[in-house]
């Protein structure tokens, strides 16, 4: 069964507006990563957090992980066109080089 | 540049026929791993290899076989195709947490194999 359910399944908001997306997931974790995917596309690996981070920012994205609550939020500010694609959380459990994926977070932004 | 590429892009066969997918790498990579993607289900894991001469299944790996022969190549074969297994085929690459500085498994995707079984 997948360890990362992401939240909302679909989100549509303005060209400018700040884009929030979230991740819950079920055990303990090494890490957890953020992808995004565009259409017809591979993934594309943006962001990394390990478990004994809180915050980690990149460019306009910001991602903040919450251990106590087994959560974790991707923030993307001043959203562009060019971000409308899904957007993927992957756990990294301990001790092996696997990941698990959600199953995404369609984002449009509006022109 | 180093990347990751997969052939054919598109693929339509029949129930029943053997289909091979295939994987290349070129980041020199321990890690490889194959993905599955339908709508409603994410990526789901099919099988994966830490290094040449390994192998393992994963999540979803009926149906399928893979083989490493050398750490550039991963192809998955789907012995005997099923309508079932229609689907968006993802390959990935990552290299082993721990070596040569490497702290994080990020994977490097390929840009997918669209397979339709009829």
């Amino acid at each position: 069964s997948q360890q990362g359910e992401e939240d909302p399944q679909a989100l549509s908001i303005q060209e400018g507006e700040n884009a929030t997306m979230n991740c819950s997931y079920k055990t303990s974790i090494n890490n957890l990563q953020w992808y995004r995917q565009n259409s017809g596309r591979g993934l594309v690996h943006l962001i990394l957090i390990r478990s004994n981070e809180r915050e980690k920012h990149s460019g306009r994205l910001r991602v903040t992980l919450d251990t106590s609550k087994k959560s974790s939020s991707l923030l993307i500010t001043a959203s562009r066109a060019a971000d409308t694609a899904s957007y993927f959380c992957a756990i990294a459990n301990f001790g092996n080089e696997k990941l698990t994926f959600g199953t995404g977070t369609r984002l449009t932004i509006i022109p | 540049d180093a990347e990751i590429t997969q052939s054919p892009r598109h693929k339509i066969t029949e129930t029943g026929r053997q289909v091979t997918l295939a994987c290349h790498q070129t980041w020199n990579h321990n890690n490889m791993f194959w993905y599955r993607q339908d709508l409603g289900h994410g990526l789901r894991l099919i099988h994966y290899s830490y290094g040449v001469q390994d192998t393992n299944k994963g999540e979803v790996s009926d149906g399928y076989s893979v083989s490493r022969s050398n750490t550039e190549d991963l192809p998955l074969t789907l012995e005997s195709a099923a309508s079932s297994q229609t689907s968006v085929y993802f390959c990935a690459s990552s290299e082993t947490q721990g070596l040569a500085g490497i702290s994080y498994n990020e994977q490097f995707f390929g840009p997918g194999t669209r397979l339709t079984v009829l």
